[in-house]
């Protein structure tokens, strides 16, 4: 099955810092989102990738910035973390088509920005 | 309307009951939808598609009703198990890229009691 891999589980930030979040995923997937999950907001979609070096803006992304250098990899980067970044944020993966592919989604990396 | 809008619940029901959940969508455009499943503190996993024949996956019915622009899900003889939020996900086929985006609800919490 399709494995998509976020680095980190929790991480604890401070107002300002830069903030990494990296995600990997293992099935050659052309598509790879990013969306942060808010209690009462539900999924929001922040930025997302149909290829290499190619991103879109999604709903939401004021305050970040990504990079996709390799196929696999989608990096999402914080570039100076505000408490309103305080979230869970989601990777998912998908085949490029008709837009009827499975969404694969990471386990999640809950960010407290302090 | 709300791009997708579902009733957020909780739905409290018995084992063996049947539950419906629905949802409604504002763009006529949208050519995809899906019901995914998300437990508590874990990632949304892709339940079932929406096709607009309508399609049964075991216990669990999914209706498209195009016209209405509205989506059903149909859970016979609930499980324990069952318990999770149901997320309803529409394509939005004005971003760029062959495939359109997903819009997702903010999802319908089920809790199946013994």
């Amino acid at each position: 099955d399709v494995k998509v891999t976020q680095s980190s589980r929790y991480l604890v930030k401070r107002t300002g810092e830069k903030v990494f979040l990296e995600c990997v995923q293992d099935m050659d997937h052309e598509n790879m989102f990013w969306y942060r999950q808010d209690p009462g907001l539900g999924l929001r979609l922040i930025y997302f990738s149909y290829d290499v070096k190619m991103k879109e803006k999604g709903d939401i992304p004021e305050g970040y910035s990504v990079s996709r250098e390799k196929k696999e990899r989608f990096s999402l980067i914080l570039e100076s973390a505000s408490t309103n970044q305080t979230s869970m944020y989601l990777c998912a993966s998908s085949r490029g088509g008709s837009g009827k592919e499975k969404l694969f989604f990471g386990s999640g990396t809950q960010l407290s920005v302090l | 309307r709300k791009e997708v809008e579902q009733d957020p619940g909780p739905f409290n029901v018995p084992e063996g009951a049947t539950v419906a959940f629905n949802c409604t969508y504002s763009n006529s455009a949208s050519q995809s939808f899906f019901w995914y499943r998300q437990d508590c503190r874990k990632e949304p996993k892709l339940l079932m598609s929406v096709y607009s024949s309508g399609n049964e996956d075991g216990r669990f019915t999914a209706q498209l009703n195009r016209a209405s622009q509205y989506i059903s899900l149909l859970i016979r003889d609930s499980k324990l198990s069952d318990s999770a939020t149901y997320l309803c996900v529409v394509s939005r086929s004005n971003y760029g890229g062959s495939q359109g985006n997903l819009i997702f609800g903010k999802g319908t919490k089920l809790s199946v009691k013994p």
